[in-house]
């Protein structure tokens, strides 16, 4: 079982509509979580980030988390054709320190 | 604020050799972290830096090492390269009282023919 799992995609979503990404990981002692979006080409982008249970809203981007289930999300409202990139989500385990560990990201495209 | 520097951005090396690559992290940054980017294995740990201290270190060959500066600088080296080796290496700085949050360079984007 691999430690962050993510659907890798591709996802195809009409411009407008809501994007709806999801993550899964093995270490239940988890702490942090993050999304980071990455076009083709070019390096990894912080989107957001959460700690506790729940929801947490920046934007056009609401990050979900729910510990018991080992389960975090990502949703993009009002998709816009710039959305699309991969989406990586990513972990700090158990273990804490600053080992990210990555999920293998989803292809995310929106369709104008 | 100036964000994450990688020195150099491409590089093109043949086996065996061996290559140096260089961060400086976020002004008042004092956490680097390092990763390499593959196709097939994704985004993976290589090792953390802080006060010029190693602190973690991922499932990476002896062959990869690294060093902290006093300054934060920090660099990465690869001995005896092989072509598996060839992938985008990101650097990846964190100021320590923000939570672990850390922000990426653009990469170095290495191939080994």
């Amino acid at each position: 079982q691999k430690e962050v799992e993510q659907n890798s995609g591709p996802l195809s979503v009409p411009e407008g509509a809501i994007a709806s990404l999801n993550c899964t990981y093995s270490d239940r002692g988890s702490q942090s979580f993050f999304w980071y979006r990455q076009y083709s080409g070019k390096s990894p982008e912080l989107i957001m980030f959460i700690y506790s249970n729940g929801d947490k809203e920046d934007g056009r981007f609401t990050a979900q988390l729910n510990k018991a289930s080992q389960y975090v999300s990502l949703l993009i409202r009002d998709s816009q054709p710039s959305d699309s990139a991969t989406y990586l989500c990513a972990v700090i385990g158990s273990q804490g320190a600053q080992k990210l560990v990555f999920g293998q990201g989803t292809r995310l495209t929106i369709n104008p | 604020k100036a964000g994450v520097t990688q020195t150099p951005r491409y590089l093109i090396k043949t086996r065996g050799q061996q290559v140096t690559l260089s961060c400086s992290p976020i002004s008042g940054h004092r956490s680097v972290s390092w990763y390499q980017q593959t196709p097939g294995q994704g985004l993976q740990f290589l090792f953390e830096y802080f006060s010029e201290t190693q602190r973690n270190k991922g499932n990476f060959p002896g062959r990869f090492s690294g060093r902290q500066f006093s300054n934060s600088r920090s660099e990465m080296n690869v001995s005896t390269l092989e072509l598996g080796d060839s992938a985008l290496y990101l650097c990846a700085s964190s100021d320590q009282g923000r939570r672990n949050i850390q922000y990426f360079g653009a990469g170095t984007r290495l191939s080994v023919l």
